[in-house]
């Protein structure tokens, strides 16, 4: 069985901090892992994921992660906040094959302060 | 390509009644799948599809079915609803080289 746990529901950074959202899944299998975010009544946008290969992943927005297989953890960063940022991450994993089924984690609230 | 959609965004209904809610996949991609968005329970699994299939399902009582049609178009329905249903209900379609599911701005639905 697969789950994601990520570390805080809540994150309040100041506009141009580090942003650092933490992830730590649990996998039998070698894992798909993913973030997304979700601004006001929308749906989900891929910011980045990992499949195979390097194990820094850089997306969109300037954000990136990072795999680390022993730490079985994914956390997603951004070296300065905008106000923008402000929305929900969601950090997901799925089985390597296909993706069909992703496994979300509960989710964490950006906020951002002037 | 125009990006996913469903219809209808809001819906309210009363206990007991019945749901149909409507996802169109981005052209091409044949897989699609259901989540349900609450904030108690987070984000969870309904079921995916793929080909007029049901591939895997969730954790989710009978009550809840989908289907997909010939076009790949997808709809699920929710029968004698209760309050704990109401929810976002998101429909993603997956691009099969990319491994990426991407996702339709979401059903909310209010039972009263």
């Amino acid at each position: 069985a697969q789950s994601v746990t990520q570390l805080g529901s809540h994150v309040s950074v100041s506009e141009g901090a580090l942003v650092l959202l933490r992830c730590n899944y649990s996998s039998s299998v070698p894992p798909y892992l993913f973030w997304y975010v979700q601004y006001p009544n929308q749906g989900l946008q891929l910011l980045l994921k990992y499949t195979t290969g390097a194990t820094l992943v850089k997306g969109i927005n300037g954000f990136e992660a990072e795999f680390k297989k022993s730490e079985t953890s994914f956390h997603l960063t951004k070296p300065s906040a905008h106000m923008s940022d402000a929305a929900e991450y969601f950090c997901a994993v799925s089985k390597i094959q296909g993706a069909q089924k992703l496994v979300f984690g509960q989710g964490t609230r950006l906020t951002i302060n002037p | 390509k125009a990006g996913v959609t469903q219809t209808p965004r809001y819906l309210i209904k009363t206990r007991g009644q019945q749901v149909t809610l409507s996802c169109s996949p981005i052209s091409g991609h044949r897989s699609v799948s259901w989540y349900q968005q609450t904030p108690g329970q987070g984000l969870q699994f309904l079921f995916e599809y793929f080909s007029e299939t049901q591939r895997n399902k969730g954790n989710f009582p009978g009550r809840f079915s989908g289907r997909q049609f010939s076009n790949s178009r997808s709809e699920m329905n929710v029968s004698t609803l209760e309050l704990g249903d109401s929810a976002l209900y998101l429909c993603a379609s997956r691009d099969r080289d990319l491994n990426e599911q991407f996702f339709g701005p979401g059903t909310r639905l209010t039972v009263l």
